[in-house]
C-alpha cells in the first residue's frame, strides 16, 4: 500500500543553520511527491513538487528537495533557516495513474522549531 | 483571486447538532476532496468527488455526507455531531491527474462542546 513516513516528529535548528527534513515513501510506480508547509492556525501551502525529470527540485521560500529512487526518499532542504520557517511540514505522495483515486497521502508531519 | 475557499472558518457547536461546511474552487479543477486533520495534525482523506461523482469514501461514519452540486463545489454535512468530530477540516481540489498539484482551502476548525 502507498504510504509516506517522516521519521522526525520534531526538529529544532538555530536560525541561520541548514535544515534537512526526511521523507520516505512507498509507491509502486513513479511517484508524484509533494512538500507542504502549515504555519500555526493556517492552511497548507505547497512548497514544491516532483513528477519527473531533474531529481533536484526548487521550491518557494528557498527550499529544495531531492528525489532518490534508490532510497525511496524525497528529503527537503534549506541552506539557511529563518525564524519564519517555524511551522509544520508535510511530505505527501499522490495516488495517481489510471484506475487510482488521485488522493494525496500524507506523512505524519515534522514540527520545525527555530531557535534565535 | 483563484483559490479554494471554504466557510465557515470556525464552527463551535453542541453535541447532537447538525452542521455543514461549504467549499468552492474557481481553479477549473475536476476533482475535490475533504481531509480531516486531527489533534496530532495527521491529515487523512475522507471523501473525493470527480465531476460530481463520488470516487473516494474512506471509513468515515455515515453521519458525514458530502454533496457536490457541480464540479466547483463540494459541501460536507455532519449529522448528530460528537465530541470526537472536533478537528480541522480541509477542502482541496486538483485535476484527476494531479500533475498540476493540489490546492487547499484555509480550513474549518470545528469544535464540538
Amino acid at each position: 500500500a502507498q504510504s509516506v513516513t517522516q521519521p522526525d516528529i520534531h526538529i529544532t535548528v538555530s536560525e541561520g543553520a541548514s535544515l534537512e527534513l526526511r521523507c520516505n515513501y512507498s509507491y509502486g510506480a513513479t511517484p508524484y511527491l509533494f512538500w507542504y508547509v502549515q504555519s500555526p492556525g493556517q492552511g497548507l501551502q505547497l512548497l514544491l513538487k516532483y513528477f519527473s525529470g531533474d531529481t533536484l527540485v526548487q521550491g518557494i521560500k528557498g527550499f529544495e528537495a531531492e528525489f532518490k529512487r534508490s532510497q525511496s526518499s524525497f528529503n527537503l532542504r534549506k541552506p539557511s533557516v529563518h525564524w519564519s520557517d517555524a511551522a509544520e511540514y508535510f511530505c505527501a505522495v499522490a495516488d495517481h495513474g489510471s484506475g487510482n483515486t488521485g488522493k494525496l497521502i500524507f506523512g505524519q508531519g515534522t514540527t520545525l522549531q527555530v531557535k534565535p | 483571486d483563484t483559490a479554494v475557499s471554504q466557510t465557515p472558518k470556525y464552527l463551535v457547536t453542541q453535541m447532537g447538532n447538525d452542521k455543514s461546511i461549504k467549499c468552492e474552487q474557481n481553479l477549473g479543477h475536476d476533482t475535490m476532496y475533504w481531509y480531516k486533520q486531527d489533534s496530532k495534525k495527521f491529515l487523512k482523506i475522507m471523501f473525493s468527488y470527480n465531476n460530481k461523482e463520488l470516487i473516494i469514501n474512506e471509513t468515515v461514519p455515515n453521519r458525514f455526507s458530502p454533496k457536490s452540486p457541480d464540479k466547483a463545489h463540494l459541501n460536507l454535512h455532519i449529522n448528530s455531531l460528537e465530541l470526537g468530530d472536533s478537528a480541522v477540516y480541509f477542502c482541496a481540489s486538483s485535476q484527476r491527474n494531479p500533475v498540476g498539484g493540489y490546492t487547499f482551502g484555509s480550513g474549518t476548525r470545528l469544535t464540538v462542546v
